[in-house]
């Protein structure tokens, strides 16, 4: 099994502010997904990278995929309050054909963002 | 609605005491996995099944039984629960096996064994 390291576990930060989270890995993965968390709720997936260099926008949030691929970022622009949740990260293993059987979560970032 | 559901949500049982979490999911969806989620341990995945009657073992598959006998559905069975299975399982999906296929998940249900 191949590890995804999350950072920081837990963020607390006021409403308006900036924040990143990473994901760090020492294996290559043929693609990575972001997922949030909400309390009571399964994960939902925010945005999937598969070229390395590659960055995605969704709103307020920006996402990198290194350019090895092994590593992985979140940008929030502006926290709302609406932004809190667990977010996870998930690789999907090179070394196992990139299917969805590799899989591999990080242990995910609490993000609280408070009014 | 497409949607994965999962049944119960809760639930509180004893040692030894078989149960089975039931998936299903709407979207006629390839592949289905099972995963425990525990604090700072993070989303492990328990089983996962590509197609019907095809299934393997996850990461963390001891203890655990599954089927997947309908697309559609693919249930988790613990015939002899214990305490270290207290956990909240989530039961997900995605169209394809690929590893950038979205996985759909479930609401989860909070498992605690006396």
């Amino acid at each position: 099994t191949q590890l995804l390291e999350q950072s920081p576990q837990f963020l607390s930060i006021q409403e308006g502010e900036n924040l990143t989270v990473y994901c760090n890995s020492s294996s290559v993965f043929s693609s990575l997904q972001w997922y949030r968390q909400e309390p009571g709720e399964g994960p939902v997936l925010l945005v999937t990278v598969v070229t390395g260099g590659e960055v995605k926008k969704l709103k307020r949030l920006t996402f990198q995929f290194g350019d090895a691929r092994k590593d992985s970022s979140l940008h929030i622009t502006a926290a709302q309050p609406g932004d809190t949740g667990l977010y996870l990260c998930a690789g999907a293993g090179i070394y196992s054909g990139g299917g969805a059987d590799g899989l591999t979560f990080g242990k995910g970032t609490h993000l609280i963002i408070q009014p | 609605e497409a949607q994965v559901t999962q049944n119960p949500r809760y639930l509180i049982t004893v040692t030894g005491k078989k149960l089975t979490v039931t998936c299903s999911q709407n979207m006629n969806h390839e592949y289905m996995s099972w995963y425990r989620q525990d604090p700072g341990l993070g989303l492990r995945q328990i089983y996962y099944s590509m197609n019907v009657e095809v299934t393997d073992k996850g990461d963390v598959p001891e203890g655990y039984k599954v089927s997947r006998k309908e697309k559609r559905n693919f249930p988790l069975i613990l015939e002899s629960p214990s305490p270290n299975q207290t956990s909240l399982y989530f039961c997900a999906s995605s169209y394809g096996t690929s590893g950038y296929d979205e996985q759909f998940f479930g609401p989860g249900t909070r498992l605690t064994v006396l």
